[in-house]
């Protein structure tokens, strides 16, 4: 199994652009979510999403949309990029009934 | 807003000694987990400890849980250079409902020097 999959590693915006940042996993898990870490501030929820067609917000959710038209995907879109979205995003899983939640290795994104 | 808050921000040890890392958090939880993260990779899972446990090992990890002072420390014992990675606490807020909000304190950045 590859587990959680973040494309792409490394992406330069200008400012105004839009982008979809991907998320796939091969674990058949229902939970899915996206995190941003910047420096000093640890990880912070920006959506998460339950099962396919379910969507919700998390702790910094402005500046970004989500959708969940399968299990196994769940794209986040920037759709103006700002500098403040400057950030290493991370997209995690979770089984059913686990708690522990699976990480991908994360998009380094700058915004200018 | 951060639940989870870990102590100290940094902490450098020599091979064979062993780490400890605290975390404080404000509400009440389902359970707390530890994450290790290397530099420039994802977050992976460690240890979960619930709320109605006092302590749970896993090799080398010890990990305790305090509900009345809302705390919870790691103990590495033994550290190796390849412990070298930040440590992140994780809450899982008793908010009535399932558990899709996990929260992240800051982190420890753990040095292991050989």
């Amino acid at each position: 199994n590859a587990g959680v999959t973040q494309t792409p590693k490394f992406q330069v915006l200008k400012t105004g652009q839009s982008m979809t940042l991907q998320c796939a996993q091969d674990m058949n898990h229902e939970y899915m979510s996206w995190y941003r870490q910047d420096p000093g501030m640890g990880l912070r929820l920006i959506h998460y999403s339950v099962g396919a067609g379910i969507t919700d917000q998390g702790e910094v959710p402005n500046g970004y949309n989500v959708s969940r038209s399968t299990t196994e995907d769940f794209p986040l879109r920037l759709l103006s990029a700002a500098p403040s979205q400057t950030s290493v995003y991370f997209c995690a899983s979770r089984g059913d009934y686990g708690e522990k939640l699976f990480f991908g290795s994360g998009t380094q994104l700058s915004v200018l | 807003s951060q639940q989870g808050e870990e102590d100290p921000q940094a902490l450098s040890i020599q091979e064979g000694e062993n780490a400890t890392m605290n975390c404080s958090y404000k509400t009440s939880i389902n359970n707390l987990q530890w994450y290790r993260q290397n530099s420039g990779r994802g977050l992976v899972h460690l240890i979960l400890i619930r709320s109605n446990e006092r302590e749970k090992h896993s090799g080398r990890l010890r990990v305790t849980l305090d509900t009345s002072k809302k705390s919870s420390s790691l103990l590495i014992t033994a550290s190796r250079a390849a412990d070298t990675a930040s440590y992140f606490c994780a809450t899982d807020p008793n908010s009535g409902g399932s558990n899709y909000k996990l929260t992240f304190g800051k982190g420890t950045l753990l040095t292991v020097n050989p």
